[in-house]
């Protein structure tokens, strides 16, 4: 079976851009999680998403976003990015939502210039 | 104080050691505890899932201590291989999320 799948790898953008990340859960599974990752750190919670429906949110600006869909993929949105933006941001997927393990997708790089 | 705080290390030891890594957090009302480890530029993997006091996995024992809100990893018979950072992440009870450590890079020498 396939694991989680994230596009694109890697993105690079300008100040002010705006980014939108991809994500399918693996199959069966339908609650997402949006993790960022900055060099050094450990992942820091986002987003979760669990039969469509956000769960939990962490302590980021309302310039990031997300929505899950009906096949329960996810897209995370950042608007008005700024060089702190630049991380690596990371999916996850579980079967029973947020409080249980959750298995990561290979990230998407984003670098902000 | 931070919610979930790991050695800093980084750990150096040669190969065949015992090495073992502290966690401490700080919601007391956490359930559910993991280990994962993250290779150089890769996502997490899941490495273990603490539910009770503890638990092993071949090389690798877990231990829990709620009353001092205190988890370990350690790892046994080290290979080369193991070279890894890992990661401390505890559930945060009521808020629907992982909560993740910095990390502990750990390097393995022949």
């Amino acid at each position: 079976d396939a694991g989680v799948t994230q596009s694109p790898t890697h993105l690079i953008k300008t100040r002010g851009q705006h980014v939108t990340l991809r994500c399918s859960p693996i199959s069966g599974h339908k609650s997402v999680s949006w993790y960022q990752q900055v060099l050094g750190q450990g992942p820091q919670f986002i987003f979760q998403y669990y039969e469509k429906e956000e769960r939990g949110r962490g302590n980021f600006p309302d310039r990031f976003s997300a929505r899950q869909f009906p096949n329960y993929s996810s897209e995370l949105n950042v608007n008005a990015l700024l060089l702190g933006d630049s991380a690596l941001y990371l999916c996850a997927s579980n079967s029973r939502g947020g409080i249980y393990e959750q298995f990561f997708g290979p990230g998407t790089r984003l670098t902000v210039l | 104080r931070k919610e979930v705080e790991q050695d800093p290390g980084p750990f150096n030891v040669p190969e065949g050691a015992t090495v073992a890594f502290n966690c401490t957090y700080s919601n007391s009302a956490s359930q559910s505890f993991f280990w994962y480890r993250q290779d150089c530029r890769k996502e997490p993997k899941l490495l273990m899932s603490v539910y009770s006091s503890g638990n092993e996995d071949g090389r690798f024992t877990a231990q829990l201590n709620r009353a001092s809100q205190y988890i370990s990893l350690l790892i046994r018979d080290s290979k080369l291989s193991d070279s890894a950072t890992y990661l401390c992440v505890v559930n945060w009870q009521g808020a629907q999320k992982l909560v993740f450590g910095q990390g502990t890079r750990l390097t393995i020498n022949p």
